[in-house]
């Protein structure tokens, strides 16, 4: 099974706020990550963030990260059509990365 | 655009033979890290290379194995192919492993 846990689907209208939200395992990770992903391509990286913080902005982009109950969220603000995506997140400890089965974003005009 | 390029796009082959998979990393980036993506999962870390050595080593069996070039480009390889090793396989490439940039990815089905 996933170390990582992420709900399956996420449904938003244009405009208003999305929360993807993350679990991880693995108290020692490093790094916690979110990537993008559209139809038939790779993976986009969006944001990172170092264990030792607890939020990180970037833009419409927030993470917030709550060490203690190994919780992860990515906040989107102002979503739009073009956020339609599977999003991951991903945690680091050494050099295995270790990925969610992704949240489907879907994004209603 | 990531600048990390894959190849081929997509290939199909039969039980039982071996494939080879390209990947050419990033400028700037010394390691290169091989996913497989199964439909509807997320990725699942194969290997890692890092100056032409396996730098650490997901969940596969043998028959998945790697080489890194001197221009930091790689190579995944898997003999004897399952029909369950049908999935998008991903490379990523990085300076040292922490921010990961994907290719576009090899769609690989196997009948």
């Amino acid at each position: 099974g996933e170390d990582v846990e992420q709900s399956l689907f996420l449904s938003v209208r244009e405009g208003d706020s999305s929360v993807i939200n993350c679990t991880y395992t693995d108290s020692s990770s490093t790094y916690l990550y979110w990537y993008k992903q559209e139809p038939g391509a790779g993976l986009q990286l969006l944001t990172y963030i170092f264990s030792n913080m607890d939020m990180k902005q970037d833009q419409r982009l927030t993470v917030l990260l709550n060490k203690k109950d190994k919780h992860l969220s990515l906040r989107i603000a102002d979503t739009q059509t073009g956020d339609s995506a599977i999003y991951f997140c991903a945690e680091r400890e050494n050099n295995d990365m270790r990925f969610g089965a992704g949240t489907r974003l879907t994004v209603k005009p | 655009e990531t600048g990390v390029t894959q190849s081929p796009t997509h290939l199909i082959k039969t039980r039982g033979q071996q494939v080879t998979l390209r990947c050419s990393s990033q400028s700037g980036h010394n390691t290169v890290s091989w996913y497989q993506q199964a439909l509807g999962q997320g990725p699942q870390f194969i290997f890692q290379y890092y100056r032409e050595e396996e730098n650490g080593r997901g969940n596969f069996p043998p028959r998945f194995s790697g080489l890194q070039f001197p221009n930091y480009s790689s190579e995944l390889n898997v003999n004897a192919l399952e029909l369950d090793d049908s999935a998008l396989y991903l490379c990523a490439s990085s300076f040292q492993g922490y921010e990961q940039y994907f290719g576009p990815g090899t769609r690989l089905t196997v009948t």
